[in-house]
């Protein structure tokens, strides 16, 4: 069954450094999102992406965040100078359409910002 | 804008027994609304979805939900639970035009042989 990749599991970075999260969504999806949830809260929508631009986004999503489809399979969050607040599970989702809500999650990368 | 809440933070129950996970949702109108799943090390797995239509709900894995409009609530049920079962359990509910689910806190099931 095809499945939605996340890489790394893990990220440990020092606080002002920049991540890019990487996020291999189903090959046919044509939307893509990405979610956080912060240890012990809820999980959070920060945007979604379709066509090449930025379809939603949350107040969370700030000029901090930027997202990109670099080429046709990988989808990638990154994080421009990362504060301690980031620290947080990163989802990446995809779905075939707009009209569904059946978004397949990505096991999550592991952001710890020290 | 719609609301999930999930009031139990961890639920304990023993292998074979039934679980009952609680949901509440706050939106004007007739939501969307979902169960996913989040195994150790897993991404969230779509469990069950209602959209309109039979308030009771059947999904994968052998769990239930009910939607119950006069209380607001979306219970997930299984009749007998599996060591496999414990896991995190997100409530979810989608509204109006946006299709971006509101999720809860999540409950946490532990199963005890």
């Amino acid at each position: 069954e095809p499945e939605v990749t996340q890489t790394p599991s893990h990220q440990v970075t020092q606080m002002g450094q920049e991540v890019i999260l990487r996020c291999v969504p189903i090959s046919n999806h044509l939307y893509f999102y990405w979610y956080r949830q912060i240890l012990g809260q809820k999980v959070e929508f920060l945007v979604s992406f379709y066509n090449n631009e930025i379809s939603e986004k949350s107040e969370i999503f700030d000029d901090q965040f930027s997202v990109e489809r670099p080429d046709g399979s990988n989808f990638t969050l990154k994080i421009r100078s990362t504060k301690l607040e980031d620290s947080a599970m990163y989802f990446c989702a995809s779905t075939a359409g707009s009209l569904s809500y059946e978004q397949y999650f990505g096991p999550g990368t592991r952001l710890t910002v020290t | 804008a719609q609301s999930v809440t999930q009031p139990d933070i961890h639920i304990t129950v023993s292998e074979g027994a039934s679980l009952e996970l609680r949901c509440n949702y706050s939106y004007g109108a007739t939501p969307y609304l979902f169960w996913y799943v989040q195994s150790p090390g897993q991404g969230l797995q779509l469990l069950l979805k209602y959209f309109s239509g039979d308030t009771l709900v059947q999904g994968i894995k052998g769990f239930e939900a009910e939607f119950k409009r006069s209380q607001s609530s979306f219970n997930l049920r299984k009749p007998s639970v599996h060591w496999s079962d414990a896991a995190e359990y997100f409530c979810a509910v989608g509204a109006g035009g946006s299709y971006i689910p509101t999720f809860g806190r999540g409950t946490s099931l532990i199963v005890h042989p």
